[in-house]
C-alpha cells in the first residue's frame, strides 16, 4: 500500500520568507506518480504539478519549484519570496502507474502575514 | 463553464436521510471519482469508476453508493446519512494525464 506523509501541520512566515514543505512517500512500485495541489481559503483544489516517478528532474514554475529524491522518496515543494495570497492548504498526493487513484497526505497550512 | 460542475454546493440533512450529490464534467473523460476531506485528513477515495460499466470502491465506501449515469455524469448517494459523514466533497475526473477536482459539496449531517 502507498503512503503520503506531510510531516508539517502548520507553517507560519512572513511576507517574502521562503517556505519549503515536505512531502515523503512510500511505495513499493517502480512507476507512480506525485502531485501537488494548492486549496485557498474558498476550498477548490488547484493543480500545481505532476511529476513521474522516471522523471527526477526539479522544476520551477515562478515562485514555486519542486525538488524530487527517489533516493529519499521525497518530493518537496518550495515558494520563494513568500506572499499572502500563497495562505493555503497544500496537499502531495502520490498515485500508482496512471489510474489517478490518488493517496493524499493530510495537508501543511501555510500561513503568510503581511 | 466549469469543466466539473458538483450539485448541491451545501446541503444541511438530518440522521437517517437519503441524499444525493451530483457530478457533472465537460471534458469528455472516462474517469471519474468521489472524494472526502476531513480536518487533518486529507482526502479519501470513496469510489471511482473508469467507464459508464465499470464501478469501483475505494479506500472509505462505506455508507455510500453511486451511479454513473453517463460518461459526464457521476452521483453520490448516502442511503442513511450519519453526523460521521459530514465533510466536504470532492468529484474529479481524469483524462490520464491528471487529475481535476470540482468545487466540493460541503455536507453536514445534524
Amino acid at each position: 500500500a502507498q503512503k503520503v506523509t506531510q510531516a508539517q501541520t502548520e507553517i507560519s512566515v512572513v511576507e517574502k520568507e521562503d517556505v519549503t514543505l515536505d512531502c515523503v512517500y512510500e511505495t513499493r512500485d517502480t512507476t507512480y506518480y506525485l502531485f501537488w495541489y494548492k486549496q485557498p481559503p474558498s476550498g477548490e483544489l488547484v493543480f500545481l504539478i505532476r511529476r513521474n516517478s522516471f522523471d527526477e528532474q526539479n522544476e520551477i514554475s515562478g515562485r514555486y519549484s519542486w525538488n524530487f529524491q527517489k533516493s529519499t522518496s521525497s518530493f518537496n515543494f518550495t515558494i520563494t519570496a513568500s506572499q499572502v495570497v500563497d495562505s493555503a492548504v497544500y496537499f502531495c498526493a502520490l498515485s500508482l502507474s496512471n489510474d489517478y487513484k490518488l493517496s493524499f497526505g493530510a495537508g501543511t497550512t501555510v500561513t503568510v502575514r503581511a | 463553464d466549469a469543466d466539473v460542475t458538483q450539485t448541491p454546493r451545501n446541503r444541511i440533512t438530518k440522521t437517517g436521510k437519503r441524499i444525493m450529490l451530483e457530478c457533472s464534467q465537460t471534458k469528455g473523460h472516462d474517469r471519474m471519482y468521489w472524494y472526502r476531506q476531513d480536518p487533518g485528513l486529507g482526502l479519501r477515495l470513496i469510489y471511482y469508476s473508469f467507464d459508464v460499466k465499470d464501478i469501483n470502491k475505494g479506500e472509505i465506501s462505506d455508507g455510500y453508493s453511486v451511479s454513473r449515469q453517463a460518461q459526464a455524469k457521476f452521483s453520490l448517494s448516502l442511503e442513511s446519512a450519519i453526523p460521521n459523514q459530514t465533510a466536504l466533497y470532492f468529484c474529479a475526473t481524469s483524462d490520464g494525464q491528471g487529475v481535476i477536482f470540482g468545487p466540493g459539496t460541503r455536507l453536514t449531517v445534524l
